[in-house]
């Protein structure tokens, strides 16, 4: 069965600095998706970036970018520039190809110090 | 902008009490789904549906039962409510698998529930 693991309870920033969140992922599949998605303090979750297995290249979106290294099956995500709206739970998760379903692991709590 | 709603977001219910949290979007998704999460755990999957009456049990259905009559809402049933059911209960859709990439889930703000 996939499972996907974050080690990392909680993680603190200063604002402006760089921070990277850990996620690794097992799985015997070749072909599948992962994704970080945040959770604002009481808002809705929503999704930060994904990435496809297929694609060697890593994704990025404006301040966040991701390190993908499908050998080892990790999926780490680094936000840069850090900003106090950044203060989220963010949660790793992995869905294979041809599925619906989103596997998620446990998530990190980040706080960003003003 | 994809909405996706609940009924509630915050609920307290008696111990055997029949509970109905319900969720609607309003992107014509075919995908819905209901997820519990709780602290340390993450989000774990309790049922989804691909269609309207179509459902299929996720990681954690035991206590919990769906129901979908129209495409857009779609209904999580505690039957039988119990104190380990407390938690924050989250809805999501998305469009049909089939479409790459892999399309984003869409999330509710969530509903509070506890059983006392």
């Amino acid at each position: 069965a996939q499972t996907v693991t974050q080690s990392q309870p909680e993680m603190s920033v200063q604002e402006a600095e760089t921070v990277t969140l850990s996620c690794t992922y097992d799985t015997s599949e070749s072909d599948y998706y992962l994704f970080w998605y945040k959770q604002p303090p009481s808002r809705q979750m929503i999704l930060v970036i994904r990435q496809e297995a297929y694609k060697q290249q890593n994704a990025t979106e404006n301040r966040f970018s991701v390190n993908f290294q499908k050998a080892a099956k990790s999926f780490s995500l680094k936000i840069s520039d850090s900003q106090l709206g950044d203060a989220a739970m963010y949660f790793c998760a992995y869905e294979m190809d041809s599925s619906y379903k989103l596997i998620f692991g446990s998530g990190t709590r980040l706080l960003v110090r003003p | 902008d994809v909405k996706v709603t609940q009924s509630s977001r915050y609920l307290v219910k008696r111990t055997g009490e029949k509970v109905f949290l319900e969720c609607v979007q309003d992107m014509d998704h075919e995908n819905m789904f209901w997820y519990r999460q709780d602290p340390g755990l993450g989000l774990r999957l309790i049922y989804f549906s691909y269609d309207v009456k179509m459902k299929e049990k996720g990681d954690i259905p035991e206590g919990y039962s769906v129901s979908r009559e129209k495409k857009e809402r779609f209904s999580l049933i505690l039957e039988s409510a119990s104190t380990n059911q407390t938690s924050m209960y989250l809805c999501a859709s998305s469009f049909m698998v089939g479409i790459k990439p892999a399309d984003e889930q869409y999330f509710g703000p969530g509903t509070r529930l506890t059983v006392t």
